[in-house]
């Protein structure tokens, strides 16, 4: 898990801050997902994005969210003027290509609190 | 009907016995399996994956899946107090590489 890269590991922000998320996948790694984790819930899909292209964003908050995977440089997950709700753990994955038969691993995840 | 469903528990279990989790998915068109153990504050961590019927034996883990009756399973032998977390089942489907996750065994492990 340790190879997939995740920054902040906590992050503290004020109702109506901006929250930024960094991911870096395991090297040779070109598929990125975002995970969120509500207090004492399940795991729910966010988005899957490949470099430069969102490849489904079925789970993303239709405001307030946004994900990229620039050609350069780690993914990166926005939560603009967060809430409370917004207080959970985000957990990037990454695989090297399509299922089947390609694994996918966890980064460690970062704990947003909004207060 | 959940996506993915599995006993939420605890499933208690005597150190050194064999813990059995179970795991159904509604998709019939789904293609790989995965299991993932989380503990306590902590990111999922990958047992194995299992994308053929039949049994597949990693250590002291084996996952089994059916598709026909669209269930897959993880075996836990030689159960020991470490094992206690909350056991992951998940599942893509046909079409795209998302994982839908079932909302997890809690399994205690008791010396």
């Amino acid at each position: 898990n340790a190879d997939v890269m995740q920054n902040p590991r906590h992050l503290v922000r004020r109702r109506g801050q901006e929250a930024r998320l960094r991911c870096s996948p395991m090297k040779g790694h070109s598929h990125v997902y975002w995970y969120r984790q509500l207090p004492e819930e399940g795991l729910k899909f966010m988005v899957y994005l490949q470099k430069e292209n969102i490849i489904d964003e079925s789970g993303m908050p239709k405001e307030r969210f946004s994900a990229e995977f620039p050609k350069e440089g780690p993914s990166i997950l926005r939560i603009q003027q967060v809430v409370r709700g917004d207080s959970a753990a985000y957990f990037c994955a990454s695989s090297p290509g399509q299922a089947p038969g390609n694994t996918i691993y966890f980064g460690e995840g970062s704990w947003l609190t909004v207060v | 009907q959940k996506e993915v469903e599995q006993n939420s528990g605890p499933l208690s279990v005597p150190e050194g016995a064999i813990a059995s989790l179970n795991c159904t998915y509604s998709d019939r068109g789904s293609q790989s399996f995965f299991w993932y153990r989380q503990y306590s504050g902590k990111s999922p961590e990958l047992i194995m994956f299992i994308y053929s019927n039949g049994d597949k034996e990693d250590g002291r883990f084996t996952a089994q899946l059916n598709k026909a009756s669209q269930y897959v399973s993880l075996l836990i032998r030689d159960s020991q107090p470490s094992d206690s977390a909350t056991y992951l089942c998940a599942v893509i489907k046909a079409a795209g590489n998302k994982l839908t996750f079932g909302g997890g065994t809690r399994v205690l492990v008791k010396p």
